[in-house]
């Protein structure tokens, strides 16, 4: 199995701010990472994909970065709508997703 | 636009069985890998299952393998689970995706298993 990990599990930040999450791979999955964006009582949202693409109607306040097992996921300047829970999954093969265990921006 | 909907869930008793349909549109059905992905209350985003294009090829993660079983119809543009022997940690919203390129999300449809 292919595990990820997130950290931080929380993170307080301020509007304007510029924050970074970062998701581990047990193993390599070359570029196969994507970031997603949830609200409470809402599906999530795709962010990134192939760890650095930017998903149409995704604000350029959003990036990604890594390859092989390290990636982070960097909001520029923090606006009030992106205060959520943010999800990184792996998807280097379909015998087997997964994801990270989430990062709640507060 | 990749357009997914979810429907079936409902309330079911421990042991009990249920069938998930995913409707799909906007796109060529027949040749994307499709998953199904949940969230239990609370919890954070689990992949369930992967189904190829032809339906030839399954893949679970091992919570659920020997008791769900992803099918589609090609046909009618319909991706199915099948969920059998349920265990209240099967409780969770239940999502269907385009595995290919993550696309679609819908807003899932809830299955409680409780007595």
């Amino acid at each position: 199995d292919i595990q990820m990990t997130q950290s931080p599990s929380t993170l307080s930040a301020c509007v304007g701010d510029r924050v970074t999450i970062t998701c581990r791979a047990s193993q390599s999955i070359g570029s196969w990472l994507a970031w997603y964006q949830q609200k409470p009582g809402k599906a999530p949202k795709l962010l990134i994909y192939k760890a650095s693409s930017l998903q149409s109607g995704v604000p350029s306040r959003f990036s990604g970065s890594g390859s092989g097992t390290e990636f982070t996921l960097t909001i520029s300047c923090l606006q009030p709508d992106d205060f959520a829970t943010y999800y990184c999954q792996q998807y280097n093969s379909y015998s087997l997703y997964s994801f990270g265990q989430g990062t709640k921006l507060e | 636009e990749v357009h997914l909907v979810e429907s079936g869930g409902a309330l079911v008793q421990p042991g009990g069985s249920l069938t998930l349909a995913c409707a799909a549109s906007g796109f060529t059905f027949n040749t994307f890998w499709m998953s199904w992905v949940r969230q239990a209350p609370g919890k954070g985003l689990e992949w369930v299952a992967n189904i190829k294009e032809d339906g030839t090829q399954k893949y679970y993660v091992d919570s659920v393998r020997g008791r769900f079983t992803i099918f589609r119809d090609n046909a009618k543009n319909s991706l199915l689970l099948q969920m059998n022997s349920l265990r209240p940690e099967d409780t969770a919203v239940y999502y269907c995706v385009r595995a290919t390129d993550l696309q679609g999300w819908g807003q899932g449809t809830l299955v409680t298993v409780s007595s």
